[in-house]
């Protein structure tokens, strides 16, 4: 069974402009979580989405968001992005509610 | 609103010693505990997941164990090789909200020395 893979892996840009990362969940899993990873704040949960629906969010400016597709893909996205938003963004599957998260291996997000 | 710490934050040991890695949270009303592994800049690897009605879990050389009622975890590591060099994050479910919100630990940096 593939695993859970993040699209692209790496990724630099520029203050004030908008990022989309994509993040395709294990076969059969309807929940996808995001998450930012950095030195200074550790993992931090972004929000998480369950059959095209947000159930959860984490405590995030607007300028974060996110969307699920029918076939459980994920995207989330970044406007006017800040420097302070370079960091690397997880993204875990699950299958239901109290079972294993798995997650991919990461986008490292740079902004100049 | 839950909190993890993870002791020690680092910790330096040479190969073939078992060790133990510690992991306590805040609000013991906890659905499960998950224990990821972390290489340097890459994705988190699922170890081991311990619901709240067990105690304990164990995979190969890997034995975590649950209290409830202490908000305590731990993570047993025996015969620690090289390739056990890495992050280890223990992670539980915030008090409010989604199951799969996790609040995450710091993590436990570990180094096995040759």
């Amino acid at each position: 069974k593939a695993g859970v893979t993040q699209t692209p892996r790496y990724l630099i840009k520029t203050r004030g402009q908008q990022v989309t990362l994509s993040c395709s969940p294990i076969s059969g899993h309807r929940s996808v979580s995001w998450y930012q990873q950095t030195p200074g704040q550790g993992l931090q949960f972004l929000f998480e989405y369950f059959s095209e629906t947000q159930r959860n969010k984490g405590n995030f400016p607007g300028r974060f968001s996110g969307r699920q597709f029918s076939n459980s893909r994920s995207e989330m996205n970044v406007s006017t992005l800040e420097l302070g938003d370079s960091a690397l963004y997880l993204c875990a599957s699950s299958f239901e509610k109290d079972s294993e998260q798995y997650f991919g291996p990461g986008t490292r997000l740079t902004v100049t | 609103k839950q909190e993890v710490t993870q002791i020690p934050a680092a910790l330096s040991v040479p190969e073939g010693e078992n060790l133990v890695l510690n992991c306590s949270f805040t609000d013991s009303a906890i659905y499960n505990l998950q224990w990821f592994r972390q290489d340097p800049g890459k994705g988190l690897t699922s170890l081991l997941l311990i619901q709240s009605s067990q105690r304990e879990q164990t995979s190969g050389r890997l034995n975590a164990s649950l209290d409830k009622s202490s908000g305590r975890s731990t993570l047993y590591i025996a015969a620690s090789q090289p390739g056990d060099s890495a992050t280890y994050l223990c992670a539980v479910p915030a008090s409010s909200g989604s199951a799969r919100q996790l609040t995450f630990g710091s993590g436990t940096q570990l180094t096995v020395l040759p």
